[in-house]
């Protein structure tokens, strides 16, 4: 079984530019997370979908960051534009749907390294 | 506001040795707790604690949970360099939301 896909691994921008990420979680999962992770620290959910809607975007920096899933499969999380302190891992997970301890557990994917200069 | 905390942020110890790690937690609705293992980069999937007094185990690896006390301890017996990694805890609530604490950084040296 394919896992989740995040790409790019790696992004170095300057600050006010923007940026992409994109995911796409493991077949059949309706639920899907973005997470930010500062060094040093854990994830920090940044927007949870269920399918194509919006379950939780409540810590979502909405003025500059911004995050889709069309057709309820892969996902974008943009930034734009980027500060200093966005500068983090990017984590992608997946879980089943929503309902049941079995969506409780969530894969991750491998994260994209994001350095704003 | 839910939360978690894990403890101690880091840890030093030789191979062979047992460690603990402890993760308290308060939030509205628990549902789960979840122990991830963080190694570069993606979290992977240890276990899974829902009843209390219930222990899981994977090889030297064990944890529990005390719902009362609203907390989880992960126990690593005859540790291996192989070991070395965050070691994250989440909980889980009714309304599906997750919360991570900050990881526990677990170093065992040769």
């Amino acid at each position: 079984e394919a896992g989740v896909a995040q790409s790019p691994r790696y992004k170095i921008i300057e600050k006010r530019q923007s940026v992409a990420f994109w995911c796409n979680p493991i077949s059949g999962h309706a639920t899907l997370y973005w997470y930010q992770q500062i060094l040093g620290q854990g994830p920090k959910l940044l927007i949870q979908f269920q399918n194509n809607g919006v379950v939780d975007d409540s810590q979502l920096p909405k003025d500059r960051f911004s995050a889709e899933r069309l057709k309820g499969v892969d996902s974008t999380l943009k930034i734009q534009p980027a500060k200093l302190e966005d500068s983090a891992v990017y984590l992608c997970a997946s879980s089943l749907d929503w309902a049941g301890y079995d969506s409780d557990t969530q894969y991750f994917g491998p994260g994209t390294r994001l350095t704003v200069l | 506001e839910d939360k978690v905390v894990q403890s101690p942020l880091s840890l030093v110890v030789h191979e062979g040795d047992t460690v603990t790690l402890n993760c308290s937690y308060e939030v509205t609705n628990f549902r789960s707790l979840l122990w991830y293992k963080q190694e570069k980069k993606a979290p992977t999937f240890l276990f899974m604690l829902t009843s209390s007094g219930i222990e899981k185990k994977s090889g030297r690896l064990s944890s529990i949970l005390d719902k009362k006390e609203l907390f989880s301890i992960l126990n690593i017996t005859a540790t291996q360099t192989g070991d070395s990694a965050v070691y994250l805890c989440a909980v889980n609530t009714n309304a599906g939301k997750s919360t991570f604490g900050d990881g526990t950084t677990l170093t065992v040296k040769p």
